[in-house]
């Protein structure tokens, strides 16, 4: 189905690890692209690919993805990056582009 | 640098045509895809719909009878076009360059690398 399901919400503690996930049929043969979206602003890509980064695009974001389901991991996350994340991919078969519902991150 | 600059009517009646452009400046137009998606308050992100290099277009099914977009390679521009708006279609509308292609052995990738500033549409009576 063309579909990305991520959960909802997720926190993280200033200066610890946090992972957002990302899963769906269509990532079997995408890869996610990251977006992150501050209230008031337009989405900013963080991940596109395989794991590249934007340039000006800090390195402690990073990309995964194993089977149908992609990752977003935050490494040492700074209280900047709370922020709402989606993930974003495309399904061939009908030339569909979907989101994930979006993950909002609290840093604790 | 790439800039994505849009414009368009914010405030629309039910029934009416929501029209909607977008510029591109600072690098090339012709060798990219370009879509719009959009945002309802409080909620999350809707692809609308994009097109390709050639002008082929690929659309959101649950709005395909109502959306168009169309491109002017002349001026490098891309527009929206969405009839019949109901106050569900109120929200921030983005435009967006678009990369997509394959790498190996054999994954796609599909992103939106620049994003406009927003558009934001009303639709009330």
């Amino acid at each position: 189905s063309s579909e990305l399901t991520q959960d909802p919400a997720v926190s993280v503690a200033l200066g610890q690890t946090v992972r957002i996930t990302c899963q769906g049929d269509s990532l079997r043969s995408y890869y996610a692209s990251w977006y992150q979206q501050k209230p008031g602003q337009a989405p900013v890509l963080v991940i596109s690919g395989k794991n590249n980064r934007p340039s000006g695009i800090p390195a402690r974001f990073s990309g995964s993805s194993s089977g149908n389901t992609a990752s977003l991991t935050i490494t040492g996350t700074q209280a900047e990056d709370e922020a709402d994340y989606y993930c974003n991919s495309r399904d061939n078969s009908v030339n569909y582009v979907m989101f994930g519902g979006g993950t909002k991150l609290t840093v604790l | 640098q790439v800039q994505l600059q849009q414009w368009g009517a914010g405030l629309l009646k039910p029934s009416e045509t929501l029209s909607l452009t977008c510029a591109v400046y600072g690098g090339s137009f012709k060798n990219y895809y370009w879509s719009w998606t959009r945002q309802p308050p409080g909620k999350g992100l809707e692809w609308l719909g994009e097109i390709g290099p050639s002008g082929s277009t690929n659309y959101n099914p649950s709005l395909k009878s109502r959306v168009t977009i169309s491109m002017d390679t002349s001026k490098n521009q891309f527009s929206l076009r969405l009839t019949s708006v109901t106050a569900a279609d109120t929200g921030l509308y983005y435009c967006t360059r678009v990369s997509r292609g394959v790498l190996p052995p054999f994954y796609y990738f599909y992103y939106m690398d620049v994003w406009g500033k927003g558009t934001s549409v009303i639709v009330s009576s």
